[in-house]
């Protein structure tokens, strides 16, 4: 049992590029999110799909798109990179939206130079 | 909007004393609250949390937490730490119609021998 798998592990960017960060559940759960997490700001919600076939803004949504393919995968683009996006995303899941654990993958370390 | 602060960035505790890591939280409705524990390099793991009921609540590796109502607080406890309880430990409550989990900021655990 997997749980959340994220790839890649690492990246380094140079400015304008772009990239997909992938993730993918093998819990049959309903809701997945990408945080960022940067030193002494926790994580922040980028964007979250309550189910599949939706997805919502989160805290931090500009310079980012996402895509639920199904209900096993979800998405994180990164259109034009910026160095502002030097930070360590993380996907999770959780069977529902709300009241409930999130599981989380292992993280992507990227670099924007 | 709902929100939790973590108002130390680190704690240090000698082995084999108790712990505690505070959280306050600040909601509209009733409280979920959640810890969780990131060890280095790792994404964040699912401690405990609180839905309704018992006030104390008992969780993952002998850590468990209190909620407390009158003074808006969800402090995690150990009564005996051990150096590979070290690491990053976040506070988390349900954000209601913001998605899923809002974090704290995180505190750092450093246990020494």
């Amino acid at each position: 049992n997997a749980g959340v798998t994220q790839t890649p592990k690492f990246q380094v960017l140079k400015t304008g590029q772009s990239m997909t960060l992938q993730c993918a559940q093998d819990m049959n759960h309903n809701s997945m999110y990408w945080y960022r997490q940067d030193p002494g700001m926790g994580l922040r919600l980028i964007y979250y799909s309550a189910s599949e076939g939706t997805t919502d803004k989160g805290e931090v949504p500009n310079g980012y798109n996402v895509s639920r393919l199904n209900k096993r995968e979800f998405s994180l683009r990164l259109e034009s990179a910026a160095p502002s996006q030097t930070s360590v995303y993380f996907c999770a899941s959780s069977l529902y939206l709300l009241n409930t654990e999130a599981f989380f993958g292992q993280g992507t370390r990227l670099t924007v130079v | 909007a709902q929100s939790v602060a973590q108002p130390e960035d680190q704690v240090n505790v000698a082995e084999g004393n108790p712990l505690t890591v505070k959280c306050t939280y600040s909601v509209s409705g009733n409280p979920y609250l959640f810890w969780y524990v990131q060890y280095p390099n790792r994404g964040l793991q699912f401690l405990l949390k609180y839905i309704t009921g018992d006030n104390l609540v008992k969780g993952s590796y002998g850590f468990e937490a209190e909620f407390n109502k009158s003074q808006t607080s969800f402090h995690l406890k150990k009564p005996s730490a051990l150096v590979s309880d070290s690491a990053l430990y976040f506070c988390a409550v349900d954000g209601g119609s913001q998605g899923n989990l809002i974090f704290g900021k995180g505190t750092k655990l450093s246990v020494k021998p």
